[in-house]
């Protein structure tokens, strides 16, 4: 079964850019994966799906084109340019495997994003 | 308005039982997918378990931790959702959020969430 990981922090500066990492288990390199966004107190919100020929889909609602997302090897990426202090949040990724009664959906550990 | 309301959450022993409910509004409930996730305090999101709908036989799936403890139900009637939970554990303390698995097109996404409902687990 894959294995999701995240650095569980990063941050930057109020107009800069940030990439954060999520990260497949090997042999995974195929699987496709959701962004959630997550602001201090609220649910996690849809940001958008990626696999590795980029994102899958449309962004979720409200996201703005500040936000991008890449695919490469084992890696997902989630970039957010021009930092604004509402992005300050934690991120998760996750992805699902199997079928039927052996379906399972895993997240990430999730990274706390810090406007500086 | 697309919406979730949870509720049923509270305060109970180890060992004891709770049942989580999950009202949905604003979509076709009947032919969507739900699903719970959980969130302990300061931790990330883990993955409980879903339903599929009518259509997919109701078919059933859980997370190791809590399969054989755990029961996903619903009833289309009364577009709500349900989480039995028995036997529980202290570590099953966190908030518990459903969400219905969306399909339009090539978009899939969870959404949208509830406010999520406490459920803590002490003596």
């Amino acid at each position: 079964q894959p294995v999701l990981t995240q650095p569980p922090s990063a941050s930057a500066s109020l107009g800069a850019s940030v990439t954060l990492t999520c990260t497949l288990s090997s042999g995974y390199s195929n699987y496709k994966v959701d962004w959630y966004q997550q602001r201090p107190g609220k649910g996690p919100r849809f940001v958008m799906r990626v696999g590795t020929g980029g994102i899958v889909g449309s962004k979720g609602d409200g996201i703005p084109d500040r936000f991008s997302v890449l695919g490469s090897g084992l890696n997902r990426y989630l970039t957010i340019k021009n930092i604004q202090e509402e992005d300050e949040s934690d991120y998760h990724c996750g992805a699902d495997h199997g079928s039927g009664s052996n379906f399972f959906w895993v997240f990430g550990g999730g990274t706390k994003l810090t406007v500086l | 308005e697309v919406q979730l309301v949870e509720s049923g959450g509270g305060l109970v022993q180890p060992g004891g039982s709770l049942k989580l409910s999950c009202a949905a509004s604003g979509f076709t409930f009947s032919g969507s997918a739900m699903h719970w996730v959980r969130q302990a305090s300061g931790k990330g999101l883990e993955w409980v378990g879903r339903i599929r709908s009518k259509a997919n036989s109701y078919a059933t799936a859980y997370a190791a931790s809590v399969k054989g403890r755990f029961t996903i139900s619903r009833d289309d009637s009364k577009n709500t959702a349900y989480l039995q939970m028995n036997s529980l554990k202290t570590e099953d303390t966190a908030v518990y959020y459903c969400t219905r698995r969306g399909i339009v097109g090539a978009t899939v996404w969870f959404d949208p969430w509830g406010q999520g409902t406490l459920v803590t687990v002490s003596s």
